[in-house]
């Protein structure tokens, strides 16, 4: 079975660009959340999509946005790209929220952004 | 707010050795904790998840535990190998609400085990 599936894997961007990352969960997983990892820090949670809700927000301002389709795939998109934004931008995904679920997530390989 | 933190910042040791990391996180209620590792440029492995009810995971030459009452878990890599070079990340998802898409990360200690 496929992991988690995100592209681009790589891309350049200039200040003042917009971009869209793209992430396809595990079959059968239902919750997607998205990271951004600046070099050597740890991931910092972006947004917590289910069902195609938003369950949660990270810390981060508001030209960052996502959404979540039909098919549990997601999109991350980020508006007039700051240098401070080049980063890992790492996708998870989740089988299900609530007690039921072990809360394990597993990660997709990221997209790596360097804004210029 | 929670928080993670992971020492050392970094390790190098011979191949052969057994050696422990450590992550503290500031708030016990926590649903679980996982421990990551991370190639250099990659996504993240998962390699323990610790229930918050659960003591110690094991898998293979790894073993993590968890002492949530402290704070605290380690993990322990017996007969450590070159191919254990890399980063290694703890996280944590705290209790409560639908957060369990959301972990909290520490930093990380960089692992270099050389032959």
């Amino acid at each position: 079975d496929a992991g988690v599936t995100q592209s681009p894997t790589h891309l350049i961007k200039t200040r003042g660009q917009h971009v869209t990352l793209r992430c396809s969960p595990i079959s059968g997983h239902k919750s997607v959340s998205w990271y951004q990892q600046v070099l050597g820090q740890g991931p910092q949670f972006i947004f917590q999509y289910y069902e195609k809700e938003e369950r949660g927000r990270g810390n981060f301002p508001d030209r960052f946005s996502a959404r979540q389709f039909p098919n549990y795939s997601s999109e991350l998109n980020v508006n007039a790209l700051l240098l401070g934004d080049s980063a890992l931008y790492l996708c998870a995904s989740s089988q299900t929220v609530g007690t039921a679920n072990t809360g394990e997530l597993f990660f997709g390989e990221g997209s790596r952004l360097t804004v210029l | 707010k929670q928080e993670v933190t992971q020492i050392p910042a970094a390790l190098s040791v011979p191949e052969g050795e057994n050696l422990v990391l450590n992550c503290s996180f500031t708030d016990s209620a926590i649903y679980n904790l996982q421990w990551f590792r991370q190639d250099p440029g990659k996504g993240l492995t998962s390699l323990l998840l610790i229930q918050s009810s659960q003591r110690e995971q094991t898998s293979g030459r790894l073993n993590a535990s968890l002492d949530k009452s402290s704070g605290r878990s380690t993990l322990y890599i017996a007969a450590s190998q070159p191919g254990d070079s890399a980063t290694y990340l703890c996280a944590v998802t705290n209790a409560g609400g639908t957060s369990y898409g959301k972990l909290t990360f520490g930093q990380g200690t960089i692992l270099t085990v050389h032959p």
